[in-house]
Order: C-alpha cells, then sequence, then structure tokens
C-alpha cells in the first residue's frame, strides 16, 4: 500500500513569515493525486490544496502554494505570510488516479506566533 | 457544497457494547470511508465502500465492520466496544479524483 510520511510532528511560524511543512511518499503509480488538509481545533478538516500528479505546474491557492517533485515523491507545503487562523494539524494525503482510497500522513501541528 | 454529517460529537459507551456511528452524505458520491484518527498516527482508514452493499478492508479494520444498505449512508459498527478503540472517528465522501468531503468527527469514548 501507498505510505504517506510527513517527518515534521510540530511546526512554528511567526505571524507573516512563511513556513513550509514536508510530505513524502511511496508509490509505484504514475499518475496520482495529492493533497493537503488542514484540520483546526474545531476538528473539521479542510482542504487547503490538490496537485495532480501529471501536472508539472505546482498548485497555488492563495497564500498557500506546493512544491511538486515527482522524481523526488515530495509534496512540500508553503503557507505565506502566516495568520495567526493558519494554526491548525496539516494532513498530507495521497490517492491513485483510479483508486477509491486515500492515505493521510501522521500530521503536522503549526503554531503561529504574534 | 457536499455534507457529511455524522450523528454524534461525543459518544461514550461502555466496554462490551455494540455501538453504531452513523454517517450521511448529501451529494450522492460512490465512495465512503471511515477513518479513525490517533494523536501521532494521523488519519487510518478503516473500511471504504465504493458502493451500495460493497465494501472493502482498509488498513485497521479488525474490530470494526460497516453497512452500507443505501448509498447516502454508511455506518461504523463496534462489535464488541473495547477501550483501545477510544478515538476520533471521521467519515468522508468522494468521487475518484476529487478531494474527501469530511463529516464533523465522533469523539468516542469506550470505559
Amino acid at each position: 500500500a501507498q505510505t504517506v510520511t510527513q517527518s515534521q510532528p510540530e511546526m512554528s511560524v511567526q505571524e507573516a513569515e512563511t513556513v513550509t511543512l514536508s510530505c513524502t511518499y511511496d508509490t509505484s503509480e504514475s499518475d496520482y493525486y495529492l493533497f493537503w488538509y488542514k484540520q483546526p481545533p474545531s476538528r473539521q478538516m479542510i482542504l487547503v490544496i490538490r496537485q495532480e500528479a501529471y501536472k508539472q505546474q505546482n498548485a497555488t491557492e492563495n497564500r498557500f502554494s506546493v512544491n511538486f517533485q515527482k522524481a523526488a515523491k515530495s509534496f512540500s507545503l508553503k503557507i505565506s505570510d502566516s495568520q495567526l487562523g493558519d494554526a491548525a494539524m496539516y494532513f498530507c494525503a495521497y490517492s491513485g488516479h483510479n483508486n477509491n482510497d486515500m492515505r493521510f500522513g501522521a500530521g503536522t501541528r503549526l503554531t503561529v506566533k504574534p | 457544497d457536499v455534507k457529511v454529517t455524522q450523528s454524534s460529537r461525543y459518544l461514550v459507551k461502555r466496554t462490551g457494547e455494540k455501538v453504531f456511528l452513523e454517517c450521511v452524505q448529501d451529494m450522492d458520491h460512490e465512495n465512503m470511508f471511515w477513518y479513525r484518527q490517533d494523536p501521532g498516527l494521523g488519519l487510518r482508514l478503516i473500511y471504504f465502500s465504493y458502493d451500495v452493499k460493497m465494501k472493502e478492508k482498509g488498513d485497521i479494520p479488525e474490530g470494526y465492520s460497516v453497512s452500507r444498505e443505501k448509498k447516502e449512508r454508511f455506518s461504523l459498527i463496534l462489535e464488541s466496544a473495547s477501550t483501545n478503540q477510544t478515538s476520533m472517528y471521521l467519515c468522508a465522501a468522494r468521487e475518484v479524483g476529487q478531494p474527501q468531503h469530511f463529516g464533523d468527527g465522533t469523539r468516542l469514548s469506550i470505559l
């Protein structure tokens, strides 16, 4: 089964600064999807960003962008101009192109310091 | 917008009880999932279903079963609850290739 690894259990960033969260994955497939989810204390899982493996261009959503390195099987999330509301658990997830299921990493807890 | 509703936010049950966690989605998605979330372990897939009456085991199915009699409803069953099943349970729904839509989670305590 595919595995997703988030090597940073906790990260912190100063408000207005930039932080990068790491994610690596293991797969033998060539076409797949990658996601970053945010889970604030309210527990609701919120989709942050989505990347399709066949697209070379890195996905961007406002202050959130990814660095997708397909050969290295790396999918990091960059948060620019960090805000207090960005404090949450962040989960990286993988889904095969024709697969129904999705695999998640262990998560990174992000703290934003005022 | 897809809405996934879990029947309880908090639930307390006793060891040995049969426990039902209910999940309903309103967008006619084929696929539904049950995850368990524990600190340091992320979300682990218990079971998923890709159609009515169809189910597949995930990574940690032991001690659990599921039921999908209607497309919109996916139930997780703890046949005989044990204390090591105390956890946060998340239900999700999606179409292949699309993001998952999650419910708010059920925090289950087994005493």
